[in-house]
């Protein structure tokens, strides 16, 4: 079946300029999860989504970053304002709680802002 | 504060020879550990998981080895292949971080020589 696709998979960006990361998960996947990899780093958790309960946004770096899921399905990490620092992939993945632990990643979005 | 370490970055192995690649991590409430495998420009895969119940979980080639008193995993891979050269990470889940919101590692790159 389909996997989770994210778009777009390149983007460059002006610095200060908003930015829209989409995920649609796997059909019938209940939780998505948003991570950012930068450069030489690893998997940093961003915001995590389970069905209607309220999303866990700890990971989220700063105010200018947001993200909603509509439906319980497509979800978009919003970027405002964007800055120099906020250049890595933004990975999604989503998982099915009561089928197992395992999340199923998209192919990322490079963000690169200049 | 780095819950989930993976303390080499690079690893270098012959072809039909074992990987042994190793993961610490500091939060004894973690209960779920998992590997992912990741190749350039792809999102991560989902390798092979273990649970806090038990020392030890295989999976074809791949077998992973939990000792809860160190805090230390680790992955073996026997026998290695070419394929097999990407960046594997580790991650935790469980105790305050939550069932579903796991930590990871910042990887760790193999390369299988032929």
């Amino acid at each position: 079946g389909a996997g989770v696709s994210q778009s777009p998979s390149n983007k460059v960006t002006e610095k200060g300029k908003d930015v829209e990361l989409r995920c649609d998960p796997i059909s019938g996947h209940t939780a998505l999860y948003w991570y950012r990899q930068s450069l030489g780093q690893g998997l940093e958790f961003l915001i995590y989504f389970q069905g209607n309960s309220a999303p866990d946004k700890s990971g989220l770096p700063s105010d200018r970053f947001s993200a909603e899921r509509t439906g319980g399905s497509v979800s978009t990490l919003t970027i405002q304002r964007t800055q120099q620092e906020d250049s890595a992939v933004y990975l999604c993945a989503s998982s099915n709680p009561s089928q197992g632990y395992e999340q199923y990643f998209g192919p990322g979005t490079r963000l690169t802002v200049t | 504060d780095q819950q989930v370490k993976q303390n080499s970055p690079s690893l270098s192995v012959q072809e039909g020879r074992i990987s042994i690649l190793n993961c610490d991590y500091t939060n004894s409430m973690f209960d779920y550990f998992l590997w992912y495998k990741k190749y350039p420009a792809e999102g991560p895969t989902f390798l092979i998981s273990i649970s806090s119940i038990k020392d030890k979980n295989e999976d074809g080639r791949f077998t992973v080895f939990l000792n809860k008193s160190a805090k230390h995993l680790s992955l073996h891979i026997v026998p290695s292949q070419p394929g097999d050269s990407a960046v594997y990470f580790c991650a935790a889940s469980g105790g305050t971080s939550g069932t579903y919101k796991y930590i990871f590692g910042t990887g760790t790159r193999l390369k299988v020589l032929a």
